[in-house]
């Protein structure tokens, strides 16, 4: 199964960009990267995914690197309600399955 | 649309009895992906199908789990017989069977088994 790298915890501050990082060690050409966001006692939320260039939509920016073997997630003013695990994970190819890692726990400080 | 929906919220029940877990896809898709969460184990793929079939059932723990879709728009994911190390809060998500397509998670099922 594919495996992603992410530190444990990051911290950041309120109306401040923030940038996740994300590690595709194994990543085949043609696995897409997803990245999903989990608040306290909720299902994970589909953020944002991408798979060569980068992708902006109305809650982030995916930036993917020309090897393809790391990601980083863009948010560009982050919020106290950003605050949350947040899960790098790639759609391995003819499995479409996603496995998750244990992700990044973002604190927002106000 | 509403959304994945899951029932029940929150369940509790006593080792030895039947749970049954259900969901209902977003209407439209066609792929179904059942996870179970733990502090200790963080999110893991039980099992997921695509157009009603399994497709991988590799992440089911063991024979007393078992996982259904009896028709496009619903499963169930039963445990029989429940054990304590099953507590968990179980999710299920539902997708198009096109790569890339994003998964939408229900809010999950809190199982405790006492």
């Amino acid at each position: 199964d594919a495996k992603t790298t992410q530190p444990n915890s990051m911290e950041s501050n309120e109306e401040e960009p923030v940038h996740l990082p994300c590690n595709h060690s194994t990543i085949s050409g043609t696995d897409y990267i997803h990245w999903y966001r989990q608040l306290p006692s909720q299902g994970p939320e589909y953020v944002i995914h991408g798979l060569t260039s980068n992708v902006n939509n109305r809650m982030a920016s995916l930036a993917i690197a020309e090897d393809r073997k790391s990601s980083t997630l863009i948010l560009h003013r982050a919020t106290l309600r950003d605050a949350a695990v947040y899960y790098c994970t790639e759609a391995v190819q003819g499995a479409q399955k996603l496995v998750f890692g244990q992700g990044t726990r973002l604190t927002i400080n106000p | 649309d509403a959304g994945v929906i899951q029932s029940p919220r929150h369940e509790v029940t006593e080792m030895g009895q039947e749970v049954t877990l259900r969901c209902k896809l977003i209407s439209g898709h066609n792929s179904l992906f059942w996870y179970r969460q733990t502090m200790m184990r963080g999110l893991e793929l039980l099992i997921y199908f695509n157009n009603n079939v399994p497709i991988d059932d590799s992440g089911m723990p063991e024979d007393r789990f078992s996982a259904k879709m009896p028709n496009a728009s619903f499963s169930t994911l039963k445990i029989q017989p429940s054990e304590p190390r099953d507590s968990a809060v179980y999710f299920c998500a539902s997708s198009f069977r096109v790569r890339g397509y994003g998964y939408t998670f229900g809010s999950g099922t809190r199982l405790t088994v006492v």
